[in-house]
């Protein structure tokens, strides 16, 4: 079944440093979303990529889905306090209606 | 609109004891599921559906039971409830499809078994 690997699993950085998360599959991925969940919160969405090499900002997040399709990373430029919290991607399998969720990259900011 | 509203907040139960968990929305959305959430295991897929009458399951769907009468709700069953069902449990509705639409979901209910 098709494997995707979220990492790291936690990145701790100084506020004011640059973040990324990485989502990699072993097979090809039609689209990928990316969540951002608030400590005590619920997943809210950010974006989702569909295209093949496609990059989109929001701000100082920067979403990229690689030229295969099997990669996706979420960069943030210049960490904040708000910018606390687990990252998920999610993608769907083989076609089908259910969205599986990696397993999240949880950022810790140091003031 | 108060969008995916999921009842209760916090629950308690004794191993064996049954209950359901309520989710409901007003967006008019097709298609909704049930999440939990474990330390380290990200949000593994439950169950879901696509519209009223119908159901498929997830990634982890033993446990668990299901139904879907109404647009607005979807409410999760547990038969007989076992400590590895301690969890948080998030419900998640979108527009029309869950692979490419965006998921909209409720605020969670903390599930405790003893």
């Amino acid at each position: 079944g098709q494997q995707v690997m979220q990492i790291p699993q936690y990145q701790h950085v100084q506020e004011g440093e640059d973040f990324t998360t990485y989502c990699n599959s072993s097979t090809t991925l039609s689209n990928i979303q990316w969540y951002k969940q608030r400590p005590g919160g619920h997943p809210v969405f950010l974006i989702q990529l569909v295209k093949s090499g496609e990059v989109k900002k929001q701000k100082r997040l920067t979403f990229q889905f690689g030229e295969a399709k099997k990669n996706s990373s979420l960069h943030i430029t210049a960490t904040q306090t708000t910018d606390v919290g687990t990252y998920f991607c999610a993608y769907s399998q083989g076609g089908s209606e259910k969205l599986v969720f990696g397993k999240g990259t949880k950022l810790t900011v140091n003031p | 609109n108060a969008g995916v509203t999921q009842t209760p907040k916090f629950q308690v139960l004794k191993t064996g004891q049954s209950m359901t968990l309520q989710c409901a929305q007003d967006m008019n959305h097709e298609y909704m599921s049930w999440y939990r959430q474990d330390p380290g295991m990200g949000l593994r897929l439950i169950h879901y559906s696509v519209g009223a009458g119908i159901t498929d399951q997830g990634e982890v769907p033993n446990g668990y039971n299901v139904s879907r009468s109404t647009t607005e709700d979807f409410p999760l069953r547990l038969l007989s409830a076992a400590p590895s069902q301690t969890s948080v449990y998030f419900c998640a509705s979108s527009y029309n499809r869950g692979a490419t639409d965006t998921q909209y979901f409720g605020p969670g209910t903390r599930l405790t078994v003893l």
